[in-house]
């Protein structure tokens, strides 16, 4: 089993809907969790970490469920640009070992 | 504004050839990461250093080695390179692992024929 599952997708979306993303991950001592977005053939780039209160920065908001073991990234009024791979990563019970999903990934069309 | 910077951007190698990619950051992060992407399987953990002096295992260490030259450089080295082993390499850094998200370099795109 893959610690961290995402839905490849692709989420064909048009501008100005609202789309969102789940991920489910194994371990259930993880404990922080982010998103990252990658766009094609670039570096991971952090969108935003996950608290457990869940946080909001601007049109993303994203949420933890830990009962149920799965993260949410919510986009609102999606644009152009935000056309992209979105990763979930997962830390792990060491320190230092993160998990990545393999990327959601989301097109949004004029 | 460097951040990570890796060396090469890309390479071709034969089957059996050595190599090591490079990998610097200058934000004076402690941990730092080697990662290894397929298409459809997602960023692996090759290798990574919590701090200077150390280096564990990440999940795929099979064929690889590493060295933590100092705070700054953290080196990826194929010893006798293999086809399964074409894959786009990225190298990561955090301040302090954990909670702390991680910076990653450009990528270094590397074929082995």
């Amino acid at each position: 089993r893959k610690e961290v599952e995402q839905d490849p997708g692709p989420f064909n979306v048009p501008e100005g809907a609202t789309v969102a993303f789940n991920c489910t991950y194994s371990n259930s001592a993880s404990q922080s969790f982010f998103w990252y977005r990658q766009d094609c053939r670039k570096e991971p780039k952090l969108l935003m970490s996950v608290y457990s209160s869940g946080n909001e920065d601007g049109r993303f908001t994203a949420q933890l469920n830990r009962a149920s073991q799965y993260i949410s990234l919510l986009i609102r009024d999606s644009k152009l640009s935000d056309s992209a791979t979105y990763l979930c990563v997962v830390l792990g019970d060491n320190f230092n070992k993160f998990y990545f999903g393999s990327g959601t990934k989301l097109n949004v069309k004029p | 504004n460097a951040g990570v910077t890796q060396t090469p951007k890309f390479q071709v190698l034969k089957t059996g050839q050595s190599m090591t990619l490079q990998c610097a950051q200058d934000m004076n992060h402690n941990s730092m990461y080697w990662y290894r992407q397929d298409p459809g399987m997602g960023l692996r953990l090759i290798y990574y250093s919590a701090s200077e002096g150390t280096t564990d295992k990440g999940e795929v260490p099979n064929g690889y080695n590493v060295s933590r030259l100092n705070k700054r450089e953290f080196s990826l080295r194929l010893e006798s390179a293999a086809p399964s082993q074409t894959s786009v390499y990225f190298c990561a850094s955090s301040l302090d692992g954990g909670n702390q998200p991680q910076h990653f370099g450009d990528g270094t795109r590397l074929s082995i024929l």
